[in-house]
């Protein structure tokens, strides 16, 4: 019974499209985020939101677009996707805003051709 | 802008010996974390310290916190083939737009 599930898992696409990644978690924690980490493993924040409110934009692309119909979700949406975007995305969740432990899911690994 | 690096970036060592891996953060902290992350895996939860604490233990795991050098480290004793993963440390300056910052990660092999 996976906590934090992720969709799709690889996504293979080419420049200029747009794609989705959809995320769901099961904890009943208030607070989801997503981070990106890139070929060097470097893992940086993207977004994050409390109860469907947008709490961290971290000076990301305005061709991102996060979305949390609920508490439970927050899928992402990228346009015109760029070679740059190729990268693992990592959606996470934590009790609250302010709490400490977070639980990630197990990435979706986007590849802009 | 990145907060913890991770020092070595790579370790390899033998089962049964004690791995160590060293963090050091830039801007004063509220708690540092360590997590594990498997190949292809997320990246799972493994102990938290806290800014007034100095060390912390957990099984295996002994965390260290000097925040007067804003430095981490992360000992791993009686290392297992399966405690191969990359090792990433995470800082909060706590506050209301809480967010993890991680470091680089030290990518750990343990030889069987």
């Amino acid at each position: 019974d996976t906590a934090v599930s992720q969709t799709p898992k690889y996504l293979v696409t080419q420049m200029g499209n747009d794609k989705s990644i959809k995320c769901e978690q099961n904890l009943g924690h208030d607070t989801m985020y997503w981070y990106k980490q890139d070929s060097k493993k470097f893992l940086k924040i993207m977004f994050s939101y409390n109860n469907k409110e947008l709490i961290i934009n971290e000076t990301v692309p305005n061709r991102f677009s996060p979305k949390s119909p609920d508490k439970a979700h927050l899928n992402l949406h990228i346009n015109s996707l760029e070679l740059g975007d190729s990268a693992v995305y990592f959606c996470a969740s934590s009790p609250r805003s302010g709490a400490n432990v977070l639980t990630f899911g197990a990435g979706s690994r986007l590849t802009v051709l | 802008s990145q907060q913890g690096e991770e020092d070595p970036q790579a370790l390899s060592i033998q089962e049964g010996e004690n791995a160590t891996m060293n963090c050091s953060y830039k801007t004063s902290i509220n708690n540092l974390q360590w997590y594990r992350q498997n190949s292809g895996r997320g990246l799972v939860h493994l102990i938290l310290i806290r800014s007034n604490e100095r060390e912390k233990h957990s099984g295996r795991l002994r965390v260290t916190l000097d925040t007067s050098k804003k430095s981490s480290s992360l000992l791993i004793t009686a290392s297992r083939a399966a405690d191969t993963a990359s090792y990433f440390c995470a800082t909060d300056s706590g506050g209301s737009n809480y967010k993890l910052t991680f470091g680089k990660g030290t990518l750990l092999t343990v030889n069987p």
